[in-house]
């Protein structure tokens, strides 16, 4: 069945430094891929999206490429805030109203 | 703005009571989702319902029961808590996906609960 695998965390970063979380998937047909944040007592919500292959999704500062080739869908950020952290979950959905989400990495950014 | 709410943050019960987990949006939306949230296993959808009083197993249905009589309300239901069930359980909502446009879940702050 469809699944996504992403990187264990904790990361933990400088203020400013870059910020890559690793994410890739196995589906069958078109998936669309999404990251969502949680921040530290929310629940989760939508950072950014991509729905067919070499779309970008930005939102805040943070970009994912949907590459098709190597199945992947990796989360960047030039320059991380403290307010950055959080649990960042990739997921996908093929095409239906359900989301198949990763097991979550935590970043921790220090000032 | 979509509101997700949930009826308690914090939850402790014991072990065979039964548990209600209440959750209401104010978008009307059809979809409405109960996942459970456990540090190493990401998230898990325990139920699925896609409109009044229509439900559908999710991937950890055992042990859950799902009540949405109203469209904006959807419950979860432990019939016998158990410690194993122990863990921060999510509301999420979302108009249903239409062609290739899909519609974001909005989600909830979550409910932790804790079987003694």
């Amino acid at each position: 069945g469809d699944s996504v695998t992403q990187m264990e965390g904790p990361v933990t970063l400088s203020e400013e430094a870059f910020l890559t979380i690793n994410c890739t998937y196995t589906a069958t047909g078109y998936p669309s891929l999404f990251w969502y944040v949680q921040y530290p007592g929310e629940g989760l919500q939508l950072l950014l999206k991509a729905t067919k292959a070499d779309d970008k999704g930005s939102n805040k500062g943070f970009e994912a490429t949907y590459r098709k080739e190597t199945t992947s869908f990796h989360l960047e950020k030039g320059s991380v805030q403290v307010s950055d952290s959080a649990v960042y979950f990739c997921a996908l959905s093929g095409n239906t109203d359900k989301l198949i989400f990763g097991t979550g990495t935590r970043l921790q950014v220090f000032p | 703005d979509v509101k997700v709410t949930q009826s308690s943050r914090y939850l402790v019960k014991r072990t065979g009571e039964k548990v209600f987990l209440e959750c209401v949006q104010d978008m009307d939306h059809e979809n409405m989702f109960w996942y459970r949230q456990d540090p190493g296993l990401g998230l898990r959808l325990i139920y699925f319902s896609y409109d009044v009083k229509m439900k559908e197993k999710g991937d950890i249905p055992e042990g859950y029961s799902v009540s949405r009589e109203k469209k904006e309300r959807f419950s979860l239901i432990l019939e016998s808590a158990s410690t194993n069930q122990t863990s921060m359980y999510l509301c999420a909502s979302s108009f249903p996906t239409s062609g290739r446009t899909y519609n974001e879940q909005f989600f909830g702050p979550g409910t932790r609960l804790t079987v003694l």
